[in-house]
Protein backbone atom coordinates (compact mmCIF):
# COMPACT_ATOMS: atom_id res chain seq x y z
CA UNK A 1 0.00 0.00 0.00
CA UNK A 2 0.95 3.46 -0.46
CA UNK A 3 2.63 4.89 2.87
CA UNK A 4 4.61 8.08 3.52
CA UNK A 5 5.80 8.80 6.30
CA UNK A 6 7.56 11.45 8.43
CA UNK A 7 9.16 12.65 11.56
CA UNK A 8 6.88 15.15 13.47
CA UNK A 9 9.36 17.70 14.72
CA UNK A 10 12.63 19.32 13.73
CA UNK A 11 13.97 22.21 15.60
CA UNK A 12 16.83 24.15 14.58
CA UNK A 13 19.29 27.24 15.42
CA UNK A 14 18.66 30.16 12.79
CA UNK A 15 21.48 30.37 10.18
CA UNK A 16 22.00 26.54 10.99
CA UNK A 17 20.82 23.79 7.48
CA UNK A 18 17.68 21.81 8.39
CA UNK A 19 16.99 18.85 6.66
CA UNK A 20 13.69 16.76 6.35
CA UNK A 21 13.36 13.08 6.00
CA UNK A 22 10.56 11.55 4.54
CA UNK A 23 10.38 7.53 3.25
CA UNK A 24 7.47 6.37 0.85
CA UNK A 25 7.10 3.09 -0.53
CA UNK A 26 5.45 3.64 -3.72
CA UNK A 27 8.89 3.09 -6.45
CA UNK A 28 6.58 3.82 -9.26
CA UNK A 29 6.11 7.70 -8.13
CA UNK A 30 6.75 9.71 -11.07
CA UNK A 31 7.39 13.26 -9.10
CA UNK A 32 7.78 13.72 -5.30
CA UNK A 33 6.90 17.23 -3.81
CA UNK A 34 7.59 19.33 -0.79
CA UNK A 35 4.51 21.73 0.24
CA UNK A 36 4.65 24.17 3.08
CA UNK A 37 2.22 25.10 5.40
CA UNK A 38 2.57 28.03 7.26
CA UNK A 39 0.33 28.51 10.51
CA UNK A 40 -3.23 29.27 9.84
CA UNK A 41 -2.87 28.65 5.75
CA UNK A 42 -2.90 26.08 3.40
CA UNK A 43 -0.22 24.30 1.63
CA UNK A 44 2.16 25.82 -0.70
CA UNK A 45 3.91 23.82 -3.13
CA UNK A 46 8.01 24.45 -2.42
CA UNK A 47 9.66 22.25 -5.25
CA UNK A 48 9.10 18.99 -6.90
CA UNK A 49 11.62 16.31 -8.56
CA UNK A 50 10.97 14.11 -11.02
CA UNK A 51 12.04 10.13 -10.09
CA UNK A 52 14.97 9.98 -12.44
CA UNK A 53 16.50 12.31 -10.80
CA UNK A 54 18.50 12.02 -7.88
CA UNK A 55 18.89 15.98 -6.88
CA UNK A 56 17.70 19.36 -7.57
CA UNK A 57 18.72 22.71 -6.19
CA UNK A 58 16.61 25.48 -5.95
CA UNK A 59 18.39 28.77 -3.77
CA UNK A 60 18.31 27.95 -0.44
CA UNK A 61 16.36 24.75 -1.49
CA UNK A 62 18.22 21.14 -1.94
CA UNK A 63 16.22 17.80 -2.76
CA UNK A 64 17.62 14.73 -2.36
CA UNK A 65 16.29 11.45 -3.76
CA UNK A 66 17.47 7.56 -3.48
CA UNK A 67 14.77 5.75 -4.95
CA UNK A 68 16.66 2.72 -4.26
CA UNK A 69 16.21 2.85 -0.77
CA UNK A 70 12.49 5.19 -1.18
CA UNK A 71 13.83 7.89 0.79
CA UNK A 72 13.14 12.11 0.03
CA UNK A 73 15.38 14.82 2.09
CA UNK A 74 14.78 18.68 1.80
CA UNK A 75 17.72 20.76 3.31
CA UNK A 76 16.85 24.00 3.65
CA UNK A 77 20.51 26.40 4.16
CA UNK A 78 20.52 29.25 6.31
CA UNK A 79 17.37 28.25 8.40
CA UNK A 80 15.43 31.31 9.32
CA UNK A 81 12.98 32.18 11.40
CA UNK A 82 10.27 32.53 8.21
CA UNK A 83 11.09 28.76 7.97
CA UNK A 84 9.18 28.14 10.50
CA UNK A 85 6.27 25.99 9.59
CA UNK A 86 4.97 22.02 8.71
CA UNK A 87 6.74 20.23 5.76
CA UNK A 88 5.25 17.58 4.12
CA UNK A 89 6.50 15.18 1.03
CA UNK A 90 3.85 13.55 -1.28
CA UNK A 91 4.32 11.29 -4.01
CA UNK A 92 1.91 10.78 -6.72
CA UNK A 93 2.66 6.57 -7.43
CA UNK A 94 2.36 7.22 -10.78
CA UNK A 95 -2.01 8.06 -10.46
CA UNK A 96 -3.33 10.96 -10.58
CA UNK A 97 -3.49 11.68 -7.01
CA UNK A 98 -1.10 12.91 -4.66
CA UNK A 99 -0.77 11.06 -1.37
CA UNK A 100 0.46 13.56 1.79
CA UNK A 101 3.17 12.17 5.06
CA UNK A 102 2.42 12.86 8.05
CA UNK A 103 4.32 16.41 7.74
CA UNK A 104 6.91 17.84 9.71
CA UNK A 105 6.62 20.74 12.06
CA UNK A 106 10.27 22.88 11.97
CA UNK A 107 10.76 25.30 14.27
CA UNK A 108 13.46 27.95 13.71
CA UNK A 109 14.79 29.48 17.33
CA UNK A 110 17.16 32.42 17.50
CA UNK B 1 -7.33 38.13 -5.41
CA UNK B 2 -6.90 34.30 -4.26
CA UNK B 3 -7.12 31.67 -6.46
CA UNK B 4 -8.87 28.94 -4.50
CA UNK B 5 -11.55 30.33 -1.87
CA UNK B 6 -12.98 28.44 0.73
CA UNK B 7 -16.13 29.08 2.89
CA UNK B 8 -16.87 29.40 5.47
CA UNK B 9 -13.34 29.89 7.47
CA UNK B 10 -14.41 28.49 10.76
CA UNK B 11 -17.79 26.78 11.56
CA UNK B 12 -18.84 25.34 15.01
CA UNK B 13 -21.83 22.52 14.69
CA UNK B 14 -23.72 20.56 16.59
CA UNK B 15 -24.36 16.17 16.29
CA UNK B 16 -26.85 15.59 13.71
CA UNK B 17 -26.86 18.49 11.54
CA UNK B 18 -25.90 18.82 7.91
CA UNK B 19 -23.12 21.12 6.67
CA UNK B 20 -22.21 22.32 3.19
CA UNK B 21 -18.54 23.33 2.95
CA UNK B 22 -17.74 25.63 -0.58
CA UNK B 23 -15.03 25.62 -2.61
CA UNK B 24 -14.47 27.99 -5.51
CA UNK B 25 -11.34 28.72 -8.06
CA UNK B 26 -10.19 30.65 -10.27
CA UNK B 27 -7.24 29.26 -12.19
CA UNK B 28 -9.67 27.25 -15.01
CA UNK B 29 -8.53 23.80 -13.04
CA UNK B 30 -10.22 20.68 -14.09
CA UNK B 31 -9.45 18.98 -11.12
CA UNK B 32 -10.48 19.32 -8.03
CA UNK B 33 -9.70 17.89 -4.55
CA UNK B 34 -11.14 17.78 -0.61
CA UNK B 35 -9.01 16.61 2.15
CA UNK B 36 -8.96 16.92 5.41
CA UNK B 37 -5.75 17.45 8.07
CA UNK B 38 -5.76 16.13 11.29
CA UNK B 39 -2.93 16.46 13.75
CA UNK B 40 -0.33 13.81 13.25
CA UNK B 41 -2.33 12.65 10.19
CA UNK B 42 -0.95 14.88 7.79
CA UNK B 43 -3.61 14.81 5.01
CA UNK B 44 -5.92 12.75 3.98
CA UNK B 45 -7.85 12.92 0.82
CA UNK B 46 -11.92 12.45 0.72
CA UNK B 47 -13.07 12.94 -2.51
CA UNK B 48 -11.97 14.16 -5.40
CA UNK B 49 -13.27 15.22 -9.59
CA UNK B 50 -11.14 15.46 -12.68
CA UNK B 51 -14.04 17.14 -14.51
CA UNK B 52 -17.94 18.46 -13.84
CA UNK B 53 -19.09 15.14 -14.54
CA UNK B 54 -16.53 12.80 -12.69
CA UNK B 55 -16.44 12.21 -9.37
CA UNK B 56 -14.24 9.68 -7.22
CA UNK B 57 -14.02 8.64 -3.30
CA UNK B 58 -10.51 9.25 -1.66
CA UNK B 59 -9.39 7.39 1.48
CA UNK B 60 -11.51 8.36 3.68
CA UNK B 61 -15.69 9.03 1.83
CA UNK B 62 -17.21 7.60 4.36
CA UNK B 63 -19.69 10.51 5.77
CA UNK B 64 -19.19 12.65 2.81
CA UNK B 65 -20.30 13.56 -0.33
CA UNK B 66 -19.70 15.72 -2.67
CA UNK B 67 -20.90 18.04 -5.59
CA UNK B 68 -19.44 19.34 -8.58
CA UNK B 69 -21.90 22.46 -10.03
CA UNK B 70 -19.08 23.91 -12.25
CA UNK B 71 -15.62 23.27 -13.20
CA UNK B 72 -14.69 26.07 -10.55
CA UNK B 73 -16.91 25.12 -7.83
CA UNK B 74 -16.66 21.43 -5.70
CA UNK B 75 -18.66 21.47 -2.41
CA UNK B 76 -18.31 18.89 0.34
CA UNK B 77 -21.19 17.89 2.36
CA UNK B 78 -21.30 16.30 5.73
CA UNK B 79 -25.00 14.81 6.05
CA UNK B 80 -25.34 14.13 9.37
CA UNK B 81 -22.10 15.72 11.21
CA UNK B 82 -20.41 13.88 14.08
CA UNK B 83 -17.56 14.89 16.62
CA UNK B 84 -14.91 12.85 14.75
CA UNK B 85 -15.35 14.80 11.81
CA UNK B 86 -13.92 17.93 13.65
CA UNK B 87 -10.61 19.30 11.46
CA UNK B 88 -9.41 21.37 9.61
CA UNK B 89 -10.59 21.12 5.60
CA UNK B 90 -8.87 21.87 2.54
CA UNK B 91 -9.65 22.27 -1.08
CA UNK B 92 -6.84 22.05 -3.95
CA UNK B 93 -7.00 22.41 -7.50
CA UNK B 94 -4.47 21.36 -10.13
CA UNK B 95 -4.08 20.93 -13.80
CA UNK B 96 -2.18 18.23 -14.69
CA UNK B 97 1.32 16.07 -14.31
CA UNK B 98 3.82 17.36 -12.63
CA UNK B 99 0.45 17.47 -9.78
CA UNK B 100 1.19 20.44 -8.32
CA UNK B 101 -1.70 21.22 -6.39
CA UNK B 102 -2.75 24.88 -5.12
CA UNK B 103 -4.68 25.37 -1.99
CA UNK B 104 -7.81 26.87 -0.77
CA UNK B 105 -6.94 28.56 2.61
CA UNK B 106 -8.73 25.88 4.75
CA UNK B 107 -12.27 25.63 6.67
CA UNK B 108 -11.71 24.82 10.30
CA UNK B 109 -14.80 22.70 11.55
CA UNK B 110 -15.79 21.89 15.05
CA UNK B 111 -18.65 19.56 15.31
CA UNK B 112 -20.11 19.47 19.60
Amino acid sequence: GEDVEQSLFLSVREGDSSVINCTYTDSSSTYLYWYKQEPGAGLQLLTYIFSNMDMKQDQRLTVLLNKKDKHLSLRIADTQTGDSAIYFCAEDGNTDKLIFGTGTRLQVFP
Amino acid sequence: DADVTQTPRNRITKTGKRIMLECSQTKGHDRMYWYRQDPGLGLRLIYYSFDVKDINKGEISDGYSVSRQAQAKFSLSLESAIPNQTALYFCATSSSHPDTQYFGPGTRLTVL
